[in-house]
C-alpha cells in the first residue's frame, strides 16, 4: 500500500524566512510519481511539479525547491524568502508509476504554512 | 486554454436530496478522477474515469454514489439519498495518458 506523511501539521513562519516543508512517502513499487499541490484559501489546487522515481536530481524554480532522496523515501519542498502570498496548505502526493503516472493520487494530509508580514 | 471546469462551485441539498456534479476536463484530457476533501482530512481518491469507462472506482462508496463520463459532455459524479456527512468538497482533475492530473476550483457540497 502507498502511503504519504507529512508530518508538520502547521508552519508560521515571518516574511523573508526560508522554509522546508517534508514529505516522506512508503511505496513498494519500484516505478512511482511524487507531486506537491498548492491549495491556496481561495480553495483550489494548483499543481506545483511532479517528478518520477528515476530522477533524483534536485529541481529549483524561482524561489521554490525540491529535494528528492530515494534512500529516506522523502520529497521535501523549500521555499525560499518567503511571502505571504505563499500562505497556503500544500499537500504531497503519490501515484503508482505502471501506467505512466495516470492513477489515483494518495495524498498526504497537508501542511498550512502561514506567512506572516 | 481553459482548464478543468467544475459547476456549480457551490451547492447546497437538503438531507435526502440528489446531487449532480459536473466536470469538463481540460481540452485534450481523457481522463477525469474525482476526490473527496472532507473537513480535518486530506484529499481521498474516489473514482477513475474514461470515456465511456469506469477504470477504478475503488474510493467510492459502496452505496448512493455514481459517476459517469460519457461519450460526449462533462464528467457527473451522482450523489443520491445525501446525509449531512457528503458536506465536503469534491475536485474533478483531468489529465492526458500517463500525465500529470490538473484540478477544478471545486464543488462545495453542504448538506442541510
Amino acid at each position: 500500500a502507498q502511503k504519504v506523511t507529512q508530518a508538520q501539521t502547521e508552519i508560521s513562519v515571518v516574511e523573508k524566512e526560508d522554509v522546508t516543508l517534508d514529505c516522506v512517502y512508503e511505496t513498494r513499487d519500484t516505478t512511482y510519481y511524487l507531486f506537491w499541490y498548492k491549495q491556496p484559501p481561495s480553495g483550489e489546487l494548483v499543481f506545483l511539479i511532479r517528478r518520477n522515481s528515476f530522477d533524483e536530481q534536485n529541481e529549483i524554480s524561482g524561489r521554490y525547491s525540491w529535494n528528492f532522496q530515494k534512500s529516506t523515501s522523502s520529497f521535501n519542498f523549500t521555499i525560499t524568502a518567503s511571502q505571504v502570498v505563499d500562505s497556503a496548505v500544500y499537500f504531497c502526493a503519490l501515484t503508482r508509476g505502471e501506467q505512466g503516472g495516470s492513477e489515483k493520487l494518495v495524498f498526504g494530509k497537508g501542511t498550512k504554512l502561514t506567512v506572516n508580514p | 486554454n481553459a482548464g478543468v471546469m467544475q459547476n456549480p462551485r457551490h451547492l447546497v441539498r437538503r438531507r435526502g436530496q440528489e446531487a449532480r456534479l459536473r466536470c469538463s476536463p481540460m481540452k485534450g484530457h481523457s481522463h477525469v478522477y474525482w476526490y473527496r476533501q472532507l473537513p480535518e482530512e486530506g484529499l481521498k481518491f474516489m473514482v477513475y474515469l474514461q470515456k465511456e469507462n469506469i477504470i477504478d472506482e475503488s474510493g467510492m462508496p459502496k452505496e448512493r454514489f455514481s459517476a459517469e463520463f460519457p461519450k460526449e459532455g462533462p464528467s457527473i459524479l451522482r450523489i443520491q439519498q445525501v446525509v449531512r456527512g457528503d458536506s465536503a468538497a469534491y475536485f474533478c482533475a483531468s489529465s492526458p495518458p500517463a500525465g500529470t492530473q490538473y484540478f477544478g476550483p471545486g464543488t462545495r457540497l453542504t448538506v442541510l
